[in-house]
C-alpha cells in the first residue's frame, strides 16, 4: 500500500528556515517523480516543486531561490528545505507522487496528509 | 488568480446530475495536455478522482466522469450523494515559462 507521511511543519518567524520531510512506503521515491503542493488557508492548490527520478529539480516562480527539494534514497524520504520564509508561504504542504500515462499526462496519484507551516511573528 | 478557471460553487439535490467546468488556454489544455480531477473532502488531503481526461482510478464510482474538448474540460457527477459534498480541483500541465503543474481555483459542491 502506498503511503506518504509528512512532518516538520510548525510556526516560524518571517525570514526563518524549516525543513519538511515526507516518508514514503509501498514504492520507491527515486523511481517516480515527486512533488510538493501547498494550500494556503481557505485557498486552492499551488504546485511548489518537483524532483524527477533522474534528479532534475524545478520550482514555482514564487519559491525559486528560497526552497530546495531533495530526496534520500536510503531513507525513501522526500524533503523540502524552505529558507527566507514569508507570510505568504503559510500553507498546508502536501507531498505527492507523480503519475504519468503519456508524455502529455502528468498528475498526482497519491498524496500525503499534509503538514501546516505558519509564518508569523 | 488560477491558471485554470472553475466556477466557485455548484449545487444539486441528491440523485441529480451536476457538472463542473474547467477552462484553460493554448499553453495548457489547448496544447494537448490532459486534464485531471481531484476531490478534497473537508479537512482531508486531495484525492485523485479522474486522470487522463476520463479515466477513473480503482475504487472511484462510475458516477464520476470526465471529458475534454478544446481548451476546456468537465467533470460530471450523476446520482448525487451527500458524501460527494467536497471541493473539486482540475489540474493540467502548462508549457509556458511559469508553467508545470497548474490547478483550477476549486469548486465547492454543495448537496442540498
Amino acid at each position: 500500500e502506498v503511503q506518504l507521511v509528512e512532518s516538520g511543519g510548525g510556526l516560524i518567524q518571517p525570514g526563518g528556515s524549516l525543513r519538511l520531510s515526507c516518508a514514503a512506503s509501498g514504492f520507491t521515491v527515486s523511481s517516480n517523480y515527486m512533488s510538493w503542493v501547498r494550500q494556503a488557508p481557505g485557498k486552492g492548490l499551488e504546485w511548489v516543486s518537483v524532483i524527477y527520478s533522474g534528479g532534475s529539480t524545478y520550482y514555482a516562480d514564487s519559491v525559486k531561490g528560497r526552497f530546495t527539494i531533495s530526496r534520500d534514497n536510503s531513507k525513501n524520504t522526500l524533503y523540502l528545505q524552505m529558507n527566507s520564509l514569508r507570510a505568504e508561504d503559510t500553507a498546508v504542504y502536501y507531498c505527492a507522487r507523480g503519475g504519468r500515462i503519456t508524455g502529455t499526462s502528468d498528475f498526482f496519484d497519491y498524496w500525503g496528509q499534509g503538514t501546516l507551516v505558519t509564518v508569523s511573528s | 488568480q488560477s491558471v485554470l478557471t472553475q466556477p466557485p460553487s455548484v449545487s444539486g439535490a441528491p440523485g441529480q446530475r451536476v457538472t463542473i467546468s474547467c477552462t484553460g488556454s493554448s499553453s495548457n489544455i489547448g496544447a494537448g495536455y490532459d486534464v485531471h480531477w481531484y476531490q478534497q473532502l473537508p479537512g482531508t488531503a486531495p484525492k485523485l478522482l479522474i486522470y487522463g481526461n476520463s479515466n477513473r482510478p480503482s475504487g472511484v464510482p462510475d458516477r464520476f466522469s470526465g471529458s475534454k474538448s478544446g481548451t476546456s474540460a468537465s467533470l460530471a457527477i450523476t446520482g448525487l450523494q451527500a458524501e460527494d459534498e467536497a471541493d473539486y480541483y482540475c489540474q493540467s500541465y502548462d508549457s509556458s515559462l511559469s508553467g508545470f503543474w497548474v490547478f483550477g481555483g476549486g469548486t465547492k459542491l454543495t448537496v442540498l
